[in-house]
């Protein structure tokens, strides 16, 4: 049971450049949420969905792109990096039944 | 928005020694759940309270939600080099919806 996966692990970019990163999970989960973590501001939220096609804004969504079409992946786009967007990436996902949520190993993104 | 304070940033253990973390928040919390990330990990839920009052225990972990619902606490005793890492809190306002996180307590353990 592989439960919540994300790729790629690292990922060095340059600015301006589009990047996608992925995140897959085997659960059924309904909800998905993507966050980003950096050094003084603990996790935030970028986007997250309630299920397939319903996504919303979460506390910091500017320059992201989120999509999901099939309820076990929930991509995340940075339509042209930045060097503010150097961060790592936390995938999660929830049954929606409960407040827990599961969290991907993450993403260390560096945008050069 | 719903905020959650977490207290002190950090906190430096002498191993052996208890320590006690400290959650608030301005407004009611419906529910608070606790997170530890251990360095270069992603978080990993550790524990749900809801009821006003409620105390939970996890071997050497004690959580417990005020009276008010406006804040928590986690207390570690006889700390351990394998309780390193940053604990968080963090809040939802309804089922399966989005959390607000705490800034949370980076704990060093000093053998």
């Amino acid at each position: 049971d592989a439960g919540i996966t994300q790729s790629p692990r690292y990922k060095i970019t340059e600015t301006g450049r589009q990047v996608t990163l992925m995140c897959h999970q085997t659960w059924s989960h309904s909800y998905m949420f993507w966050y980003r973590q950096d050094l003084g501001h603990g996790l935030r939220l970028i986007y997250y969905s309630a299920a397939a096609d319903i996504t919303d804004k979460g506390e910091v969504p500017d320059g992201y792109v989120v999509s999901r079409s099939k309820t076990e992946n929930f991509p995340l786009t940075l339509e042209s990096a930045t060097r503010s967007q150097t961060s790592v990436y936390f995938c999660a996902s929830s049954t929606g039944k409960s407040y827990e949520q599961y969290f991907g190993p993450g993403t260390r993104l560096t945008v050069t | 928005g719903q905020q959650v304070m977490q207290i002190p940033q950090y906190q430096h253990v002498q191993e052996g020694e208890d320590f006690t973390t400290y959650c608030n928040s301005s407004t009611t919390l419906s529910n608070i759940q606790w997170y530890k990330q251990r360095p270069g990990g992603h978080p990993v839920f550790l524990i749900q309270l809801v009821k006003s009052g409620e105390v939970k225990k996890q071997k050497r972990l004690t959580f417990q939600f005020g009276e008010a619902k406006k804040n928590s606490s986690l207390h570690i005793t006889a700390t351990q080099t394998t309780d390193v890492g940053t604990y968080f809190c963090a809040s939802s306002r309804a089922a399966g919806n989005k959390l607000t996180f705490g800034g949370g307590t980076r704990v060093l353990v000093k053998p």
